[in-house]
């Protein structure tokens, strides 16, 4: 089975950084590319940033661009977010989804809050 | 803002059909494919619809999709009451050089 589990979220302070993980298992991870997709509560989904199969392009939102960096460990199946300087408006659930067709699967998600 | 644009909500009764469009631009809608997803409360988002028309394995019929030029549109047929949920429109966009979303369309069965 194809499937997608973050982690990594929690309260941080303004300013403060956090790492998010996504290990990935059932599908050869190293073939596909990778995305990052948030949703603050309430709120609709906004991509964040991905991340090419090998890890030598990435793209970013210009929301977290410069603050936040995408990256993956083929060797042990996981994607990373790491997230720097974060503000009030990054507190989001965050997705990790592969991207084949379209994206599909996504994570469960895990949640981040910003505390100001 | 959202980079795609989809009503904020729509309604319909048990065995009705109901439309959802999805008005992008150039960048993302008229030159990319667009996908379709639901997402139930508290859960994540569902692939429902992919390359603009396509239905996963697993996804009833009664759901289909079209694009034509910069919009597109998700139709639901003989509408049940789990289908009450939020739908987003999603297209790769050239010049975000990331995946645009629409705000989403809150569905509910009346």
């Amino acid at each position: 089975e194809v499937q997608l589990v973050e982690s990594g979220g929690g309260l941080v302070q303004a300013g403060g950084s956090l790492r998010l993980s996504c290990a990935a298992s059932g599908f050869t991870f190293s073939s596909y590319w990778m995305h990052w997709v948030r949703q603050a509560p309430g709120k609709g989904l906004v991509w964040v940033s991905r991340i090419n199969s090998d890890g030598s392009s990435t793209s970013y939102a210009d929301s977290v661009k410069g603050r936040f960096t995408i990256s993956r460990d083929n060797a042990k199946n996981t994607l990373y977010l790491r997230m720097n300087s974060l503000r009030a408006e990054d507190t989001a659930v965050y997705y990790c989804a592969r991207r084949g067709m379209a994206l599909d699967p996504w994570g469960q998600g895990t949640l981040v809050t910003v505390s100001s | 803002q959202s980079v795609l644009t989809q009503p904020p909500s729509a309604s319909g009764t048990p065995g009705q059909r109901v439309t959802i469009s999805c008005s992008g631009s150039s960048s993302n809608i008229g030159s990319n494919i667009v996908n379709w997803y639901q997402q139930l409360p508290g859960t994540a988002p569902k692939l429902l619809i992919y390359s603009n028309n396509q239905r996963p394995s697993g996804v009833p019929d009664r759901f289909s999709g079209s694009k034509s030029g910069t919009s597109a549109s998700l139709a639901i047929s003989g509408l049940q009451s789990e289908d009450e949920a939020d739908y987003y429109c999603a297209a790769w966009d050239d010049s975000l050089n990331g995946f645009g979303f629409g705000g989403g369309t809150k569905l509910t069965v009346l």
